[in-house]
């Protein structure tokens, strides 16, 4: 079975401008979460979708939106672009939204802003 | 607002030592406890989990078993290879994963 899949793989942004990154979970798995890790650190929560209605949000600006589709995929916005934007950021997928179901990550988006 | 404290690295171990990595979580609730790793290159990986008090997770010979009474979720492998070297990732999941700042674990051989 493929795994948790997100486009593009790379990405170069000016300041201001915006941004949409894209992910497919893994087959079955009604559960998505978004995650930002800069350089040196750990992954921060932005995110989670269930069932395509948002059930946390991390401490980010509403800058970031995001939104999950029927098909389970999602997508993350971000708007007016910053320099301390440029990081990787992760989808992870679960069966659920629940504390006991393990996430699966994806390979991620490198995000660069100019 | 739950918490993870990992040990600080960089570590650097010779093929076949012993690796403990020390984690140890504030939570409210009654969270599930990770550890993910981070191999050069690539993306996260789930290595091991435990969803309750006293659960040991193990994986590929790491082991770490959920200490409520300390709140410590430590890891732990008793020969380590070169293909061990990668970053470590203590996490906590009450609905989101909160993780530490990660150890990057360097085995020489």
């Amino acid at each position: 079975d493929a795994g948790v899949t997100q486009s593009p793989t790379h990405l170069i942004k000016t300041r201001g401008q915006h941004v949409t990154l894209r992910c497919s979970p893994i087959s079955g798995h009604k559960s998505v979460s978004w995650y930002q890790q800069v350089l040196g650190q750990g992954p921060q929560f932005i995110f989670q979708y269930y069932e395509k209605e948002e059930r946390g949000r991390g401490n980010f600006p509403d800058r970031f939106s995001a939104r999950q589709f029927p098909n389970y995929s999602s997508e993350l916005n971000v708007n007016a672009l910053l320099l301390g934007d440029s990081a990787l950021y992760l989808c992870a997928s679960s069966l659920a939204g629940t504390v006991a179901y393990e996430q699966y990550f994806g390979p991620g988006t490198r995000l660069t802003v100019t | 607002g739950d918490s993870v404290t990992q040990m600080e690295g960089p570590v650097t171990l010779s093929e076949e030592a012993f690796l403990t990595i020390n984690c140890t979580y504030t939570a409210t609730g009654y969270p599930s406890l990770f550890w993910y790793v981070q191999y050069p290159g690539e993306g996260l990986q789930l290595l091991l989990k435990a969803t309750k008090a006293d659960d040991k997770g193990s994986n590929k010979g790491f082991e770490a078993t959920y200490r409520k009474e300390t709140t410590s979720f430590h890891l732990e492998k008793g020969s380590v290879q070169v293909s061990d070297s990668a970053v470590y990732f203590c996490a906590l999941n009450d609905y989101k994963l909160s993780f530490g700042a990660g150890t990057t674990v360097t085995v020489r051989a």
